[in-house]
């Protein structure tokens, strides 16, 4: 079973340029989560999706961040336009409801936004 | 307010030493907790689940414990190799229905010397 999919892995961009990460969840989760990593802090949730409608979106930063997950499959997290503070690991998750483990979170690699 | 501490943040220890990780958390209304390791650079590896129904899980060389009542679990480390070292997480869901939010702790560096 192929496990989440993000993508790019490493991102460097000047500030208040927009950027766009992409994730593919494992096949048949229908919950996905967007997640900010910090330097040494743990993952903070950002945005929870269960199939296409977002269900939990309260610590998302609305007037820079966007997301979609069309077709409850694969999605998109944006920013624009990008601030200094936004450098850090964006990584996505995503579990299966019912089945064993119950409600065990998968994670991607991430992507290592740098932002100048 | 849920919030969850991990004790030490940083450890190093010999090789083949048993270790113990602490989770504490503030909030003992919890549907699970999980137990994921980081590697440098890398996402979040599962390791353990524990449903709160449960005490304990293992697997391999680890075992997770879990007591509610005192806001507390441990991730047990038994022969410690430098293949262990990594970032260990604990992550807890509340119980309230229908939030699947996960807090995560800040971690435990762990570093095993061969």
């Amino acid at each position: 079973e192929a496990g989440v999919v993000q993508s790019p892995r490493y991102k460097i961009i000047e500030k208040k340029q927009p950027v766009a990460f992409w994730c593919n969840p494992i096949s048949g989760h229908n919950t996905l989560y967007w997640y900010r990593q910090n330097l040494g802090q743990g993952p903070e949730l950002l945005i929870r999706y269960e199939n296409e409608e977002a269900v939990d979106d309260s610590q998302l930063p609305k007037d820079r961040f966007s997301a979609e997950r069309l077709k409850g499959v694969d999605s998109t997290l944006k920013i624009q336009p990008a601030e200094l503070g936004d450098s850090a690991v964006y990584l996505c998750a995503s579990t299966r409801r019912g089945g064993r483990p119950y409600n065990e979170q998968f994670f991607g690699p991430g992507t290592r936004l740098t932002v100048l | 307010k849920q919030e969850v501490t991990q004790i030490p943040a940083a450890l190093s220890v010999p090789e083949g030493e048993n270790l113990v990780l602490n989770c504490s958390f503030t909030d003992s209304a919890i549907y699970n907790l999980q137990w994921f390791r980081q590697d440098p650079g890398k996402g979040l590896t599962s390791l353990l689940l524990i449903q709160s129904s449960q005490r304990e899980q293992t697997s391999g060389r680890l075992n997770a414990s879990l007591d509610k009542s005192s806001g507390r679990s441990t991730l047990y480390i038994a022969a410690s190799q430098p293949g262990d070292s990594a970032t260990y997480l604990c992550a807890v869901r509340r119980s309230t229905s229908g939030t699947y939010k996960y807090i995560f702790g800040t971690g435990t560096r762990l570093k095993v010397l061969a």
